[in-house]
């Protein structure tokens, strides 16, 4: 079975400095990771996802994230932070073979301030 | 990216009575759709996975008998609460696959926020 950890339900930086959400996950088979940002009342938005192609993967407003199987970790980072980036960050796993269902995280609170 | 509408985006209702919401795909085929629910400051739930012109298949836990899901066309899923309680307010996300996904990636409704008084 495929399960999701996600250290530190809230991260709080200044604007302008590094995002680091730490995401861990467990699985029997090769996994395929993804990264959502959800604002407040709104759905999920993909980030970026990782499916066995480059481990170092580039998404969307500048975030990346590097799967590393040694350590079973798919950390999200961002070099510098934006007031905008505030939002909550979820990362999720599934296995391949078929559109088979999204295990998510706890979800991480990410506060940015001037 | 694909596009998945929900309606309505909120809605109140009084409790004992039935609220439907759906979910739409616009600009593909979706054969598969997953309906979530999120209470304030957690997680997403998956509460049933359904395939068109198949039934769903609910999470453990989920009462099928309460949440109605039907997904009759390749666009279109209804996910109907009946005999809404106040402890069943939430807020109910809505995903499709299918297309020309190659990742089992899903794309995600905006969400229906359900207020039960």
């Amino acid at each position: 079975a495929q399960s999701v950890t996600q250290l530190g339900s809230h991260v709080s930086v200044s604007e302008g400095a590094l995002v680091l959400l730490r995401c861990n996950y467990s699985s029997s088979v090769p996994p395929y990771l993804f990264w959502y940002v959800q604002y407040p009342n709104q759905g999920l938005q993909l980030l970026l996802k990782y499916t066995s192609a480059a481990t170092l993967v580039k998404g969307i407003n500048g975030f990346e994230a590097e799967f590393k199987k040694s350590e079973t970790s798919f950390h999200l980072t961002k070099p510098s932070a934006h007031m905008s980036d505030a939002a909550e960050y979820f990362c999720a796993v599934t296995i391949s073979g078929g559109y088979n269902k999204l295990i998510f995280g706890a979800g991480t609170r990410l506060a940015v301030h001037p | 990216g694909a596009v998945v509408s929900q309606h309505p985006s909120w809605v109140i209702c009084k409790s004992g009575t039935s609220v439907k919401i759906e979910c739409r795909s616009l600009d593909f085929q979706a054969t598969t759709m997953f309906w979530y629910r999120q209470f304030p400051k957690q997680s997403l739930m998956l509460m049933a996975t359904s395939n068109e012109g198949s039934k769903a298949t609910y999470e453990q836990g989920v009462e099928k008998d309460k949440f109605l899901i039907n997904h009759a066309s390749l666009t279109l899923s209804t996910l109907t609460v009946t005999s809404a309680h106040p402890e069943d307010s939430s807020f109910y996300i809505c995903s499709a696959a299918g297309g020309t996904s190659a990742y089992n990636e899903q794309f995600f409704g905006p969400g229906t926020r359900l207020t039960v008084l």
